[in-house]
């Protein structure tokens, strides 16, 4: 089983639709925890951390599960600038070294 | 402020040739990490930098790599000899607090023939 699994996708959704990934964990000892966005072909950025009590910015919701233990994002009013892969990062406790998830592809359609 | 700079953007070589990877880190952030995407997969950690002490290289693959980070600044990755199966994407990352974030240069994507 993989340390940080995510669905690849791709989700194709059109403008204006919510969408949600899930990404699970393995490791019960993960602290923290982060989605990244990656566009094609360019450099991971943060898009948000994920904090247990749950976190939001703007049309963005990030949540943590940490008895089925899993993360997930919430994308709201989806913009055609949405389209790109989603990254799950998870640190274990005392660890700076992340282990990242395959990604997630979406893709906003006119 | 200026970001994580990669040298070079693409190197396309041959098996048995010998490339070094650089990174610029954002100024004054002493950690530093080198990763690798190989296609299809996720990005894998290979080493993290303090300054210029190596905090862990558990992830690096064998002995045919090699990172420094000589006098604590920019880093480089050196392959010798390279192999088919270390074509990828190599990023480079620092940060100020590896609690928070990092910071991803544009990646070195590597091509062995």
């Amino acid at each position: 089983r993989k340390e940080v699994e995510q669905d690849p996708g791709p989700f194709n959704v059109p403008e204006g639709a919510t969408v949600a990934f899930n990404c699970t964990y393995s490791n019960s000892a993960s602290q923290s925890f982060f989605w990244y966005r990656q566009d094609c072909r360019k450099e991971p950025k943060l898009l948000m951390s994920v904090y247990s009590s749950g976190n939001e910015d703007g049309r963005f919701t990030a949540q943590l599960n940490r008895a089925s233990q899993y993360i997930s994002l919430l994308i709201r009013d989806s913009k055609l600038s949405d389209s790109a892969t989603y990254l799950c990062v998870v640190n274990l406790r005392g660890s700076y070294i992340p282990t990242f998830g395959r990604g997630t592809s979406l893709i906003v359609h006119p | 402020e200026a970001g994580v700079t990669q040298f070079p953007s693409h190197s396309v070589i041959e098996k048995g040739q010998t490339v070094t990877l650089r990174c610029d880190p954002i100024s004054g952030h002493d950690n530093l990490y080198w990763y690798r995407r190989v296609m299809g997969k996720e990005i894998k950690f290979l080493l993290h930098f303090v300054k210029e002490s190596k905090q862990d290289e558990s992830g690096m693959p064998n002995n045919r790599f090699l990172a420094e980070r000589t006098g604590g600044t920019y880093s480089t990755l050196k392959v010798q000899p390279a192999e088919l199966e270390d074509s990828g994407v190599y990023f480079c990352a620092s940060s100020q607090d590896p609690r928070v974030t990092q910071y991803f240069g544009p990646g070195t994507r590597l091509t062995v023939l």
